[in-house]
């Protein structure tokens, strides 16, 4: 089985940098995955990382440490269109699917 | 490229009544998931397939639900009789082969049962 955590929410100002933490404890790991969901919308990809380190992708950057359970999704410049939920993913070795975590509300303020 | 596609996108049903969810995944993926949504739990994996066969079922909540692949193209979630603790948004996701894959979800079915 697995635990996913992260925060409920965070408030942010525009212009802003931002972190979103996610620990996660499994029986076995092979990659975890941060999506974006905005209020009645689907979950859509953001980022990947199956081995540790930093992966950077335009303003947005997620970071894993295998050995710590922990990654971390960075969000430079905020602009008001980032108010959304982000969900952090394990993926097992053992099979396909996604787990995901809660959540984290994002509320960018102006 | 046309994405997942789901149907109906709401529907509001009286308990006990069958609830029936549709799916296309997207073209050449093969790899379906069922997850549903709500805010106590966030999101949850119901169940998934693998070239049309159900592989995990595990998260499955009770005998009321049931989901079918008939073919590549196709799937459905059912909800025997419904009840309102049903009430939730359910995802369908389809990937394609290839580890890196990641999974990419239809606009969903948001579910009322009253």
């Amino acid at each position: 089985g697995q635990n996913i955590d992260q925060p409920t929410e965070m408030t942010a100002t525009e212009g802003a940098i931002v972190q979103i933490n996610c620990t996660y404890q499994t029986s076995g790991f092979n990659g975890l995955f941060w999506y974006q969901q905005h209020a009645g919308e689907a979950p859509t990809f953001l980022s990947y990382n199956v081995l540790d380190g930093l992966e950077e992708k335009g303003r947005f950057s997620s970071f894993l440490s295998r050995s710590k359970g922990y990654s971390y999704l960075l969000l430079k410049e905020l602009q008001m269109k980032d108010s959304a939920s982000y969900l952090c993913a394990v993926r097992e070795d053992s099979g396909y699917a996604l787990n995901f975590g809660k959540g984290t509300s994002l509320l960018v303020t102006p | 490229d046309a994405g997942v596609i789901q149907s109906p996108r709401h529907e509001v049903t009286e308990m006990g009544q069958e609830v029936t969810l549709r799916c296309k995944p997207i073209s050449g993926h093969d790899y379906l998931f069922w997850y549903r949504q709500t805010m106590m739990r966030g999101l949850e994996l119901l169940i998934y397939f693998n070239n049309n066969v159900p592989i995990d079922d595990s998260g499955m909540p009770e005998d009321r639900f049931s989901a079918k692949m008939p073919n590549a193209s196709f799937s459905t979630l059912k909800i025997q009789p419904s009840e309102p603790r049903d009430s939730a948004v359910y995802f369908c996701a389809s990937r394609g082969q290839g580890w890196g894959n990641t999974i990419y979800f239809g606009e969903g079915s948001w579910l009322t049962v009253v």
